[in-house]
């Protein structure tokens, strides 16, 4: 069972344009990560969101976790092709200890 | 401070084998957890240790299991390797298990079976 349903699964993009993806649940999450992973390597931590309604921003990366902590938004700014990478969520539950549920991932292409 | 370290990056075996992997994982923490990556079924989580017990344990057979030692590295075991066992296999290191708490992933150990 997928808990968390990214949108969309593949993006291809110009250098310059903005984008949005989405990670959606019916479950409710205690806490909720975004990483970033290159082909044949580890998932890299981009940011951490805990709270309802919270928004961080990371230079040009812009996160936010939903009001009822089930979903989640990440937003690129002028796209860079160091953008490049396959985007992952991950739900932490409460009593789950370590345990996190992936997202289906999100490919994106930025082009020079 | 040193990242998470898995070995070996990169393992080729036959069906029936069985494999160790290892994790070392980032000097403090005492939480490693187990996914497996494949193109179909994105990652999947295998289990959890803590303080050297394992905490949780996701839907995998029993042919795949784990440790963790006094020192907090971990090793994960497959035996009578299958086809479909082929993955990216990584481990992720955390200092505990209290909500909000950040996951950091080794680059991982790319297994085929053959």
């Amino acid at each position: 069972t997928q808990l968390l349903e990214q949108s969309p699964q593949f993006l291809s993009i110009q250098e310059g344009e903005n984008l949005t993806v989405y990670c959606n649940s019916s479950s409710v999450f205690s806490s909720l990560q975004w990483y970033r992973q290159e082909p044949g390597e580890g998932p890299v931590l981009l940011v951490t969101v805990v709270t309802g309604g919270e928004v961080k921003k990371l230079k040009r990366l812009t996160f936010q976790f939903g009001d009822a902590r089930k979903d989640s938004s990440l937003h690129i700014t002028a796209a860079q092709p160091g953008d490049t990478g396959l985007y992952l969520c991950a739900g932490g539950g409460p009593h789950t200890g370590n345990q996190f549920y992936f997202g289906t991932g999100t490919s994106l292409t930025v082009i020079p | 401070k040193a990242g998470v370290t898995q070995t070996p990056r990169y393992l080729i075996k036959t069906r029936g084998q069985q494999v160790t992997l290892s994790c070392s994982p980032i000097s403090g923490h005492r939480s490693v957890s187990w996914y497996q990556q494949t193109p179909g079924q994105g990652l999947q989580f295998l289990f959890e240790y803590f303080s050297e017990t394992q905490r949780n344990k996701g839907n995998f057979p029993g042919r795949f299991s784990g440790r963790q030692f006094s020192n907090s590295r971990s090793e994960m075991n497959v035996s009578t390797l299958e086809l479909g066992d082929s993955a990216l296999y990584l481990c992720a290191s955390s200092n505990d298990g209290r909500e909000g708490t950040e996951a950091f992933f080794g680059q991982g150990t790319r297994l085929t079976v053959v």
